[in-house]
């Protein structure tokens, strides 16, 4: 099946600092990737939508400034939390579309 | 917006019993609804998905789940549950977006927990 990878895994950083997460489309070219947060014990919360060659989508309440969405090439999306603060801290899960959505493993992020 | 209600937010069964996690949902259309699990430190896996073809969909891992349109349903289930079975399970409704096939709205998910 299609895989779709996540890096790093997890982060701790400082609050005020940035932090790019990277997500890739291993075996499979996505036109689409979509970014979600997840807090603990809760449900997947989708961010925005990333087309390939062009602006992101975002999803009502997210602030397109703080979480920039890149998606330069069919295999590659990332996200980066700019100026993280501790309210940012949560578990980051792309997925990517091929037919149907394969998800990543998450990034577990944490500020500091 | 299309959305899923999971009726539970934990469920118990001993292992080798019947397991029900309990989805609505709610659509203006016909939707496609979805089932994924999520395992500690692991990926969201898709477990079965409904697109108006047959209304009892098999998925993997020995679970089913039927389309109840008169119901407004979408549950899972399982004959008999497996440790390893013991998971987090999200019932997911597609949403389509104008221009880039569709968007997933998750339900709150349901622990399952498989006691020996």
């Amino acid at each position: 099946g299609a895989v779709v990878s996540q890096h790093p895994s997890w982060v701790i950083c400082k609050s005020g600092t940035s932090v790019k997460i990277e997500c890739r489309s291993l075996d499979f070219q996505a036109t689409t990737m979509f970014w979600y947060r997840q807090f603990p014990k809760q449900s997947l919360m989708l961010m925005a939508t990333s087309n390939e060659g062009s602006k992101a989508t975002y999803e009502q309440g997210v602030e397109k400034d703080k979480f920039l969405i890149n998606h330069a090439s069919l295999t590659l999306s990332t996200l980066t939390v700019t100026s993280a603060h501790p309210e940012d801290s949560s578990f980051y899960i792309c997925s990517a579309m091929d037919r149907e959505q394969f998800f990543g493993p998450g990034t577990r992020l944490t500020v500091l | 917006a299309q959305s899923v209600t999971q009726l539970d937010s934990h469920v118990s069964v001993s292992e080798g019993t019947p397991v029900l996690l309990r989805c609505n949902y709610s659509s203006s259309y016909s939707p496609s609804l979805f089932w994924y699990v999520q395992h500690p430190n692991k990926g969201l896996q898709l477990l079965l998905k409904y697109t108006s073809a047959a209304t009892l969909v098999k998925g993997i891992n020995g679970f089913e789940a039927e389309f109840k349109k008169s119901e407004t349903s979408f549950h899972l289930t399982k004959p008999s549950a497996h440790m390893s079975d013991a998971a987090e399970y999200f019932c997911v409704v597609s949403d389509q977006l104008q221009d880039s096939g569709y968007a997933l709205n998750f339900g709150k998910g349901t622990s399952l927990l498989v006691t020996p």
